[in-house]
């Protein structure tokens, strides 16, 4: 079964620094696409950025930006010039092999912000 | 574009009564995922649906629960003889058709908070 794994239950960052979240995953496909919901306290799942695994730059989304390396299954998620909207949990995800969009999520991370 | 619609949002039975859910996707959106979040946890998927069909259903509890897609109308996941271990929250997610497979984001809902006395 797929599994995707989110070591660390929680975070904080200071406003306007920079945090990364960790996120390992296990696959047998080669092409597949990893992703990062936000969840904040209205429990919204809310996306924030999409990688696919085929391509070798990493995703951006404005002040979130992935790490993801492929040979370690490794996805992280970097936020940079913290807010404080940011404070949330975010899940890592990845779709179950080779069986469409249902997507495996990890057991998430708390972030906060401190002003 | 309303995005994807549950309801209720806040759903509270007694044990042994039935639990109904609601999905509307969002338009043009063919495909609804229903996920069930445990307190501190994260989102276990339970099924999925196309129209009129049911296409993975390997998350499901094997008793109780069931879900349906119609042709018209909304999504539905039924709880029967509900316990005090099904509260949960229970999100419901739809996509367009699955081109590639695995590529296609998810849309969520809000989720319904189902609590169990």
């Amino acid at each position: 079964a797929q599994t995707v794994t989110q070591s660390q239950p929680e975070m904080s960052v200071q406003e306007a620094e920079t945090v990364t979240l960790s996120c390992t995953y296990d696959t047998s496909e080669s092409d597949y696409y990893l992703f990062w919901y936000k969840q904040p306290p209205s429990r919204q799942m809310i996306l924030v950025i999409r990688q696919e695994a085929y391509k070798q730059q990493n995703a951006t989304e404005n002040r979130f930006s992935v790490n993801f390396q492929k040979a370690a299954t490794s996805f992280r998620l970097k936020i940079s010039d913290s807010q404080l909207g940011d404070a949330a949990m975010y899940f890592c995800a990845s779709p179950n092999t080779g069986a469409n969009s249902k997507l495996t999520f990890g057991k998430g991370i708390t972030l906060s912000v401190r002003p | 574009n309303a995005g994807v619609m549950q309801n209720p949002r806040h759903l509270v039975r007694r044990r042994g009564q039935e639990a109904r859910l609601r999905c509307s996707p969002m338009k043009g959106h063919s495909h609804v995922y229903w996920y069930r979040q445990l307190p501190e946890e994260g989102l276990k998927f339970m099924v999925y649906l196309q129209k009129e069909n049911i296409i993975d259903e390997s998350g499901m509890p094997k008793e109780r629960f069931s879900a349906e897609f119609p042709k018209e109308g909304p999504s539905i996941l039924r709880i029967q003889q509900v316990v005090r271990g099904d509260s949960a929250a229970y999100f419901c997610a739809s996509s367009p058709e699955d081109r590639p497979p695995g590529a296609n984001v998810l849309t969520f809902g809000a989720g319904s908070r189902l609590t169990v006395l």
